[in-house]
């Protein structure tokens, strides 16, 4: 079947624009996760959905990041305001979820490649 | 705050070497581990995951990994490494109960034919 999907797969914007960001999980898998992976580096934690709502936002770095997952499915980052620092790659897991603490496994998307100019 | 340490950046070896990388963990707590693989090209995918139980954990394409809890270790190895074993190896750690995933900087692997 369909596995992750992410979409735009390359964004180039410039300092001070908005982007969003979207990602497609698999077909009922309630839990969403968004990573960013600098280079060089692992995928640093950025928010974590099981259904609709944010169960963990910890990761995010500033105010100028947001994600939404308004029907439990599909979910779109959003950040405000980029700069240069922003630039990575994006990249969205889902997993078949159930409401508490994960135990099952992660599927990652391609990854959305951002670069702020 | 919860690190995850990959001392090793870069890996070469030939074909049917062993292989043995490195993952060190800081958190004195319970802990999930978890290695993942990103081949060229694709996306990360999952190689295993330890929640309890027997400490030797065993995945797929013949790794495995041994969890020490005395020295916050989860070291990945592979008896026989091939050529189609070239890729990025990624340890992450999850505190158990929690949502997030701390990963490392990630080990390059290239496997000499």
């Amino acid at each position: 079947g369909a596995g992750v999907s992410q979409t735009p797969s390359n964004k180039v914007t410039e300092k001070g624009k908005y982007v969003e960001l979207r990602c497609d999980p698999i077909s009922g898998h309630t839990a969403l996760y968004w990573y960013r992976q600098s280079l060089g580096q692992g995928p640093e934690f950025l928010i974590y959905f099981q259904g609709t709502g944010a169960a963990d936002d910890s990761g995010l770095p500033n105010d100028r990041f947001f994600a939404v997952r308004p029907e439990g499915s599909v979910s779109t980052l959003k950040i405000q305001r980029t700069e240069r620092g922003d630039s990575a790659v994006y990249l969205c897991a889902s997993s078949l979820g159930g409401g508490g603490p994960p135990t099952d496994t992660q599927y990652f998307g391609p990854g959305t490649r951002l670069t702020v100019l | 705050a919860q690190s995850v340490s990959q001392h090793n950046h870069h890996v070469i070896l030939s074909e049917a070497a062993s292989l043995e990388l490195g993952c060190n963990y800081s958190y004195g707590g319970t802990v999930n581990l978890f290695w993942y693989v990103q081949y060229p090209g694709q996306h990360l995918q999952l190689l295993l995951k330890y929640f309890s139980g027997d400490p030797l954990v065993k995945g797929i394409k013949g790794f495995e990994a041994e969890f020490i809890k005395s020295k916050f270790s989860f070291n990945l190895r592979k008896p026989s490494v091939q050529w189609s074993d070239t890729a990025e190896y990624f340890c992450a750690v999850r505190t158990s109960g929690t949502y997030k995933y701390i990963f490392g900087t990630g080990t390059r692997l290239k496997v000499l034919a």
